[in-house]
């Protein structure tokens, strides 16, 4: 069955520093690709996609995410973060089937320490 | 562009009450909507895929006849929880997409079945 893991549950940093949050999927297929960010009280919004071409996927506030085909995974980087990333952060995945379904990672939580 | 409402955004009810829940893209028609559970802390669990002008394709476990949805217009999906039970209380979430892969997210609809 196809699987996406997020293994950092829980993440703290302090400001400035740099940031990578791991997603791996199990799938053979061609894939599309998504982050996406909620912040506390607010609903999931697109952070970036990856459908095909590049795979270094530049998106929203500075982040930027990395498709690497041999590893299955799509992992997803700033390199200084602030104090409003403080949110969940959720990989999500699309087996490109037609379906338009995703597959929801766990989701990492991150706070960012002032 | 790309937003989606949902309504109500907070409902209480009895127990074996039914409830509505209002999915709307407001600046795009959307062909497809899908219907999400949160859990607290938790990641999103797909519940149904909802197409235009026809019957909802429902995950595994997913009771059909007690989490109704209909999807009347490209710009308009339903949930109804029949007969709502206290475990029914949850975080619901909708999305709709376009003709893309790219689904886009409803502040979602907090419910509590008391």
């Amino acid at each position: 069955a196809q699987s996406v893991s997020q293994h950092n549950h829980h993440v703290i940093l302090s400001e400035a520093a740099s940031l990578e949050l791991g997603c791996n999927y199990s799938y053979g297929g061609t894939v599309n690709l998504f982050w996406y960010v909620q912040y506390p009280g607010q609903h999931l919004q697109l952070l970036l996609k990856y459908f095909s071409g590049d795979p270094l996927v530049k998106g929203i506030k500075g982040f930027e995410a990395e498709f690497i085909k041999s590893k299955f995974s799509f992992n997803l980087r700033k390199p200084s973060v602030q104090w409003s990333d403080t949110a969940e952060y959720f990989c999500a995945v699309n087996a490109n089937s037609g379906t338009y379904k995703y597959i929801f990672g766990t989701g990492t939580r991150l706070k960012v320490l002032a | 562009g790309a937003v989606v409402s949902q309504h109500p955004s907070w409902v209480i009810c009895k127990s074996g009450t039914s409830v509505k829940i209002e999915c709307r893209s407001l600046d795009f028609q959307a062909t497809t909507m899908f219907w999400y559970r949160q859990f607290p802390k938790q990641s999103l669990m797909l519940m149904a895929t909802s197409n235009e002008g026809s019957k909802a394709t429902y995950e595994q476990g997913v009771e059909k006849d007690k989490f109704l949805i209909n999807h009347a217009s490209l710009t308009l999906s339903t949930l109804t929880v029949t007969s709502a039970h206290p475990e029914d209380s949850s975080f619901y979430i909708c999305s709709a997409s376009p003709l893309t892969d790219t689904q886009y997210f409803g502040p979602g609809t907090r419910l509590t079945v008391l």
